[in-house]
């Protein structure tokens, strides 16, 4: 059964790092894509990161409000995504999912399936 | 403010149909696939359409999606109570390179 599952999350002050991370099972990351996304307490969805290996390059993509603080990489070997945030703030806080990123030929042929069940970041001091 | 524009809420009667529009631009909706999720209260969302109008195995044909310009609609027949829940469009601009959501749209069946 294809699965991601993150883990990591929780109480961390403003200006201090954490990593996430999503494990991967039932597929290997080597062929697909995965994205960070985040919401809010009672907001909407929020893109977040997506990396994605299109075979020739291993991209990064960032939304700009995260770019310069957030970093996502991967190790196949454990079959696993990372997400690690620096210089956190009380905006961060949100409840963070991984989805798996199908992409058919580029990045505007792609959707995201599946998806964890979310890990709670909250940046509070 | 999102970038995909989706009306905040939209309501029907149990057997009828609505429609849930998603409105973007040339950068993102024109020229890219647009998705389509579905978050039941309190869970993680889920794929609902892709590739503008395709559906995963699972999803019933209830749910149909289209793409026309600079807009995407999704529409549901047959509401039922189960139905309720936040539906979020989502495409990839290409003038930013970012992945992007629509605000999201409650759908309540009275």
């Amino acid at each position: 059964q294809v699965q991601v599952e993150e883990w990591g999350g929780g109480v961390v002050q403003p200006g201090r790092s954490l990593r996430l991370s999503c494990g991967a099972s039932g597929f290997t990351l080597r062929s697909y894509g995965v994205n960070w996304v985040r919401q809010a307490p009672g907001k909407g969805l929020e893109w977040v990161a997506l990396i994605w290996d299109d075979g020739t390059n291993n991209n990064k993509y960032y939304a700009g409000s995260v770019k310069g603080r957030f970093s996502i990489s991967r190790d196949t070997s454990k079959n696993t995504v990372y997400l690690q945030m620096s210089s956190l703030r009380a905006d961060d806080t949100a409840v963070y999912y991984c989805a798996r990123a199908v992409v058919l030929t580029a990045v505007g042929d792609s959707w995201f399936d599946p998806w964890g069940q979310g890990t709670l970041v909250t940046v509070s001091s | 403010q999102s970038v995909l524009t989706q009306p905040p809420s939209v309501s029907a009667a149990p057997g009828q149909k609505v429609t849930i529009s998603c409105s973007g631009s040339s950068s993102n909706i024109g020229n890219n696939y647009v998705s389509w999720y579905r978050q039941l209260p309190g869970t993680a969302p889920k794929l609902l359409i892709y590739d503008n109008n395709k559906r995963p195995s699972g999803i019933p044909d209830r749910f149909s999606a289209s793409k026309s310009g600079t807009s995407a609609t999704l529409g549901i027949t047959g509401l039922q109570t189960g139905d309720e829940a936040d539906y979020y469009c989502g495409t990839w601009d290409s003038s930013l390179s970012v992945g992007i959501f629509g605000g999201g749209t409650k759908l309540t069946v009275l």
